[in-house]
């Protein structure tokens, strides 16, 4: 098993453009989260979806769209960059709202 | 609003010295727990958790905590740490109204040889 998969890994953008990450699991889970880490911030939950077709907003969503399409995939939208977006950007996926989240490795964005 | 707080932001321990990092949360009902490490450059990865039981949890990599209810509690605990422990620890809360799990701000760890 792969566990949980993100696209790109870097990525360097100018401010006003737009991008789409992607997360992919293959665990079967029905929730799957977004989350940007930020020096002495801790992980901030962006946008989550409890299953296939749904989303919902994080504690700091402005600025970024979700789309959960199929289960497996969790694509996380910018639609014009700003520099307050230059962060690390994690994927998790979870059986359930209170069991253990899987993580992928991490999308390092930077807006110039 | 829940909260979940790690006072120490920063430690620096020599290997061979004990670890204890703090975690208190807001939350009075019933709380699953969580403690995750953050190695440089990696993803987060779970230490321990805790859900119902007995209160003192072991993990992998020799760690342990331990759920003290009247405190708020779930302190991480490792008896003798060694350089490759060097890493970013987070706590993590699952309880209440929000339905979603709330993560602490992180103690970054450096262990000196």
């Amino acid at each position: 098993n792969a566990g949980v998969t993100q696209t790109p890994k870097f990525r360097v953008l100018k401010t006003g453009q737009s991008m789409t990450l992607l997360c992919a699991q293959d665990m079967n889970h029905e929730y799957m989260y977004w989350y940007r880490q930020d020096p002495g911030m801790g992980l901030r939950l962006i946008h989550y979806s409890v299953g296939e077709g749904t989303t919902a907003k994080g504690e700091v969503p402005d600025g970024y769209n979700v789309s959960r399409l199929k289960k497996q995939n969790f694509l996380l939208g910018l639609e014009s960059a700003a520099p307050s977006q230059t962060s690390v950007y994690f994927c998790a996926s979870s059986l359930s709202a209170y069991n253990e989240q899987f993580f992928g490795p991490g999308t390092r964005l930077t807006v110039l | 609003a829940q909260s979940v707080s790690q006072h120490n932001h920063h430690v620096i321990l020599s290997e061979a010295a004990s670890l204890e990092l703090g975690c208190n949360y807001s939350y009075g009902g019933t709380v699953n727990l969580f403690w995750y490490v953050q190695y440089p450059g990696q993803h987060l990865q779970l230490l321990l958790k805790y859900f119902s039981g007995d209160p003192l949890v072991k993990g992998i990599k020799g760690f342990e905590a331990e759920f003290i209810k009247s405190k708020f509690s779930f302190n991480l605990r490792k008896p003798s740490v060694q350089w490759s422990d060097t890493a970013e620890y987070f706590c993590a809360v699952y309880g209440g109204a929000t339905n979603k799990l709330i993560f602490g701000t992180g103690t970054l760890l450096a262990v000196q040889p």
